[in-house]
């Protein structure tokens, strides 16, 4: 069946530290990827998006994601992170429809940047 | 553009009553859905719809009726409130039901079942 996993429920980072979050999916054919992030009582915005070719792509606010097809990963990262990356991180893998419809979402993922 | 557009943002009903949670998006967008947000939940699709007159169940329908009349409008419809529907709903849209197009979100709404 076809999933996602986001295996860190809340990370804490210095503000100024880099940041990963991790993202690992299940999913047959090749798969179409995307990082949601969502600020505190706001709905979710994309960040990027994976379909094909450079397996590291660029986002917007400064972060990058790099697809491992090997380690079926979509982990995002950014160099210095500032205190308004304070959010709920969502990673999403494209699908077929069916009972998720066209995307299925990890559980996400909450960062906290300490000053 | 204003996007995608849900009302209200909060609401508070008792258990049984029904209500419809507006979204509306100006995008000529004619993919649709409907999801709740759950803590430790992430997001789960409760309907969708891939154009005027077509709607279909996601993952979480129970209590939960959909229309779709035109293509900027998607109401969801709680027939009989329950404490278990008290969660925040998310209203997305996109180009189209093809893998390769973003989906925007509403700000959402937050309803409490008492």
């Amino acid at each position: 069946a076809q999933s996602v996993t986001q295996p860190d429920i809340h990370i804490t980072v210095s503000e100024g530290a880099s940041l990963e979050l991790r993202c690992n999916y299940s999913y047959g054919a090749t798969p179409y990827l995307f990082w949601y992030v969502q600020s505190p009582g706001q709905g979710l915005q994309l960040l990027l998006k994976y379909f094909s070719g450079d397996t590291l792509v660029q986002g917007i606010k400064g972060f990058e994601a790099e697809f491992k097809r090997s380690q079926s990963s979509f982990n995002l990262r950014k160099p210095s992170v500032h205190w308004s990356d304070a959010a709920e991180y969502f990673c999403a893998v494209g699908s077929y429809g069916g009972s998720q419809g066209n995307l299925i979402f990890g559980k996400g993922t909450k960062l906290s940047v300490k000053p | 553009n204003a996007g995608v557009t849900q009302t209200p943002k909060f609401q508070v009903l008792k258990t049984g009553q029904s209500m419809t949670l507006q979204c509306a998006q100006d995008m000529n967008h004619e993919y649709m859905s409907w999801y709740r947000q759950d803590p430790g939940m992430g997001l789960r699709l409760i309907h969708y719809s891939v154009g005027a007159g077509i709607t279909d169940q996601g993952e979480v329908p129970n209590g939960y009726n959909v229309s779709r009349s035109t293509t900027e409008d998607f109401p969801l419809r709680l027939l009989s409130a329950a404490p278990s529907q008290t969660s925040v709903y998310f209203c997305a849209s996109s180009y189209s039901i093809t893998l390769n197009t973003e989906a925007f979100f509403g700000q959402g709404t937050r309803l409490t079942v008492v």
